[in-house]
């Protein structure tokens, strides 16, 4: 079955770049959305971006100016990228895939979607 | 953005219990909305798309209810296994939005 992999440095120093990559195993990467969600200790899930398997991306506002995603089809992979890092970063990374449901009459195009495969998740600390 | 707000934050309940869980929006949204089940160390679990539609795998004692604003999620009779956090998420629009959580403890 499909499985998501996150990797990338535990640690960061605050102002430099978090680079995450999440690595694709048992099925495609085309044909799907892809997202990165982020989960600070003790709290809730933020979600942070999509990355389409074409390369387009819809990242949430609030992060718009630091973080950027690409996707590497030919490796099965995608990518986040976080500049200018914070304590406020601190958190556990998820990739996770976008899947595409339909309700009734599936005879339509999927008018549903949800995070329906899911990363172990990757602790990211910002720290000097 | 859409704001989820879930219900109660926090509740204490034994096996076989039944527990409903409210999140509401902030606007319409329609059916959009997923729930999702944390355990602790856990990435979350897909339990329901479209308000009301079980992920395959789900055990029948989760449902999803409403509508528009209001919506629940019910666990007819509680399981061990079942102890654990859940969220809802708005996926009428973006940035994507998801509630604060609600934790299920032993009573």
């Amino acid at each position: 079955q499909v499985q998501l992999q996150e990797s990338g440095p535990g640690l960061v120093k605050p102002s430099e770049t978090l680079s995450l990559t999440c690595t694709v195993s048992g099925g495609f990467i085309s044909s799907y959305y892809w997202t990165w969600i982020r989960q600070s200790p003790g709290r809730g899930l933020e979600w942070i971006g999509y990355i389409y398997y074409g390369g387009s991306t819809n990242i949430t506002p609030s992060l718009r100016s630091r973080a950027s995603m690409s996707i590497d089809t030919s490796k099965k992979q995608f990518s986040l990228i976080l500049s200018s890092v914070t304590a406020a970063d601190t958190a556990v990374y998820y990739c996770a895939r976008v899947g595409a449901y339909c309700t009734g009459d599936c005879s339509q195009p999927p008018d549903h979607d949800a995070f329906d495969i899911w990363g172990q998740g990757t602790m990211v600390t910002v720290s000097s | 953005d859409i704001q989820m707000t879930q219900s109660p934050s926090s509740l204490s309940a034994s096996v076989g219990n039944r527990v409903t869980i409210t999140c509401r929006a902030n606007q319409n949204i329609r059916n959009y909305l997923n729930w999702y089940q944390q355990t602790p160390g856990k990435a979350p679990k897909l339990l329901i798309y479209a308000a009301t539609t079980l992920h395959s795998g789900v055990p029948s004692r989760f449902s999803g209810g409403g509508s528009g604003t209001d919506f629940t999620l019910t666990i007819s009779s509680l399981q061990p296994e079942d102890f654990a956090t859940y969220y809802c998420r708005q996926t009428y629009s973006t940035p994507v939005t998801f509630g604060g959580g609600t934790k299920v403890e032993v009573k």
